[in-house]
């Protein structure tokens, strides 16, 4: 069984639209996380979410809404796509309550292309 | 603030030759680190961590960091590298719960 699954996989979509990726977590975690990769392979944090609520918000454009409607799952929608969007999405859990010592597992990713 | 620095974007090592990524770290108070591996169209890994106590961390495949205060590194070491170890490695601190990641090594390994 995938712990941290994500869907899709790939999305390819044009300037303008609106997408969501989709993340669940069965690892009975109470804290989840969405990372953005760009293409220099950085990563960075865009939101944490504890037990449905907002606990981490980067300096991430207001286009980026997540949604949590349990804990188990973390959404992040994106309005009018930008180029600048074009990068691999991680979901993230972790147990919550650990804190710094927490160790983080990630889903595979979403391959987000914007044309 | 916290950061990690990462010494040498690409690293190649020849199979069964050693293997040394460094990772320096800054923080204002003590450091909770972390490695992580990613292989090819993969999500990252937890290779290793160090929270407390022992200051030689011992990971999955073979792999082992030494947490050293003196010199802020977490420097990742394997004895023997094998062609599967070819991935990007990232180091990682923690400050509550968010990570900082390093900016990864890639590292390849040569036949």
């Amino acid at each position: 069984d995938t712990a941290v699954s994500q869907t899709p996989k790939y999305l390819v979509t044009q300037m303008g639209n609106d997408k969501s990726i989709k993340c669940e977590q069965n690892l009975g975690h109470d804290t989840m996380y969405w990372y953005k990769q760009d293409s220099k392979k950085f990563l960075k944090i865009m939101f944490s979410y504890n037990n449905k609520e907002l606990i981490i918000n980067e300096t991430v454009p207001n286009r980026f809404s997540p949604k949590s409607p349990d804990k188990a799952h973390l959404n992040l929608h994106i309005n009018s796509l930008e180029l600048g969007d074009s990068a691999v999405y991680f979901c993230a859990s972790s147990r919550g309550g650990g804190g710094r010592t927490d160790t983080q597992y990630f889903g595979p990713g979403t391959r987000l292309t914007v044309l | 603030a916290q950061s990690v620095t990462q010494l040498g974007s690409h690293v190649s090592v020849s199979e069964g030759a050693l293997v040394l990524l460094r990772c320096n770290y800054s923080s204002s108070v003590p450091p909770y680190l972390f490695w992580y591996v990613q292989y090819p169209n993969q999500g990252l890994q937890l290779l290793l961590k160090y929270t407390t106590g022992a200051t030689l961390v011992k990971g999955i495949n073979g792999f082992e960091a030494e947490f050293k205060k003196s010199e802020t590194s977490f420097h990742l070491t394997k004895p023997s590298a094998h062609m599967s170890d070819a991935a990007e490695y990232f180091c990682a601190v923690s400050r509550n719960e968010k990570l900082t990641f390093g900016t990864g090594t890639r590292l390849t390994i040569i036949p």
